[in-house]
This record gives C-alpha cells, sequence and structure tokens, in this order.
C-alpha cells in the first residue's frame, strides 16, 4: 500500500495557485517525498522531490512540514496543461539498490487536479 | 531529452496468446521497469531490472515474464493471455543509484485489450 495520503481530487482556477497537499505521517528519516504528475493517455513525469528542506524548481515548489509528516505541492501559477493526476510518493532515496527493491517508487491513487478557465 | 519508447500504444490479442511488450530507453539508464496500470488501483510494479540480464519480482509478476539481454531494452512477455491481464502497461528507466536521488522516465503506455 501507498505510504501517502492525497485527496481524491481538486479544482484550481487558472493563473491562480493550485496547492495540492499529502500526509506522510510514516515517513522514515531515510524516505524523501517525490511527486510526479500523470496527463491523460500519458506516463507520468517527475516534478520535484525533497528530504526535508523546501525545494524549488522550474515546474513547482516543494513545501515540507518541519516534522515532515506532510508536505504541499504548489504550482505557483496554474494553466490549463497542469490538469493532470498528481502523485506524492515516499521512497529511500535513489530508485533500486543493487540486488534489491529498496527505493522503488510507489503510487497510490493521487489527486486529480482540474484546472478549470 | 530522455526518451522512453514502447512498441505499441494500443494492442488488441485474444486469450491464449503470447504477448511481447518492448520497451527502449536511449539514456543508457541501468534500471527498467514495467508497471501495469488500472482505474482505481494505481501503478503497481510487476517486475524491474538493474542490470542486463538480471530481474526482480515487483508487487504482481504472477502471469508475467521479463527479457533484459541487452542494456537498452526491457521486454514483458505475457506467456499465455488472459483477459485480467487487459490493461494500460508503462515502461519507465533510471540511473542506478549508489544511494543518491534519480528520477524514473516514463514510456507513453501500451493499452492492451485481451479477449
Amino acid at each position: 500500500d501507498a505510504k501517502t495520503t492525497q485527496p481524491p481530487s481538486m479544482d484550481c482556477a487558472e493563473g491562480r495557485a493550485a496547492n495540492l497537499p499529502c500526509n506522510h505521517s510514516t515517513i522514515s528519516g531515510n524516505e524523501y517525498v517525490y511527486w510526479y504528475r500523470q496527463i491523460h493517455s500519458q506516463g507520468p513525469q517527475y516534478i520535484i522531490h525533497g528530504l526535508k528542506n523546501n525545494e524549488t524548481n522550474e515546474m513547482a515548489s516543494l513545501i515540507i512540514t518541519e516534522d515532515r509528516k506532510s508536505s504541499t505541492l504548489i504550482l505557483p501559477h496554474a494553466t490549463l496543461r497542469d490538469t493532470a493526476v498528481y502523485y506524492c510518493i515516499v521512497s529511500p532515496r535513489g530508485g533500486v539498490n543493487y540486488g534489491g527493491s529498496q527505493g522503488n517508487l510507489i503510487f497510490g491513487k493521487g489527486t486529480k487536479l482540474s484546472v478549470k478557465p | 531529452d530522455v526518451k522512453v519508447t514502447q512498441s505499441s500504444r494500443y494492442l488488441v490479442k485474444r486469450t491464449g496468446e503470447k504477448v511481447f511488450l518492448e520497451c527502449v530507453q536511449d539514456m543508457d539508464h541501468e534500471n527498467m521497469f514495467w508497471y501495469r496500470q488500472d482505474p482505481g488501483l494505481g501503478l503497481r510494479l510487476i517486475y524491474f531490472s538493474y542490470d542486463v540480464k538480471m530481474k526482480e519480482k515487483g508487487d504482481i509478476p504472477e502471469g508475467y515474464s521479463v527479457s533484459r539481454e541487452k542494456k537498452e531494452r526491457f521486454s514483458l512477455i505475457l506467456e499465455s493471455a488472459s483477459t485480467n491481464q487487459t490493461s494500460m502497461y508503462l515502461c519507465a528507466s533510471s540511473l542506478r543509484t549508489s544511494g543518491y536521488y534519480n528520477e524514473q522516465f516514463f514510456g507513453p503506455g501500451t493499452r492492451l485489450t485481451v479477449l
């Protein structure tokens, strides 16, 4: 089972900030928070990741609470093309380690974000 | 740009047929993954490979096998397709890690229908 909880759906007006919450209360010290999104009929796309500090890139900002039990993905100026399912994932840093499955990404059901004109 | 390609976008097969789904990546990534995606269930990992000829079972390997003969290519095989394998199949690749972050790059998916 996914170790995160997200609202199933959210709406956002075009041009406004979209704030997508994620609860990961059982996160452990070596686990990162990753965000991916999946636009209809496409494969998932990486957005951003973080450990404990807030992070920003050209796509989004990630705010992680001090206790690391929750985070918020912020799309500062949502456009219609940001309509997608957004997945919050916690996983040990890195992908697949030698000979083991540690670090695999476990996708939950995500949040379906609808950006409306 | 990293490119992960899958052999077909849409595929229709009959029950009992052997089905091959091919995935190719062009970024020299060590790790490759096969997922299936079903409504209400999200993405589930079937198999992954962290090196040529190496493979590991994911969460739902039953009814599937894989082959990784070359670094850039990872094949998913349905030995005898069944209707419950009708799904969207997604391939992904990533750099191997020595403990640092890496991201997975996904292909566009293959929508398989088994009749």
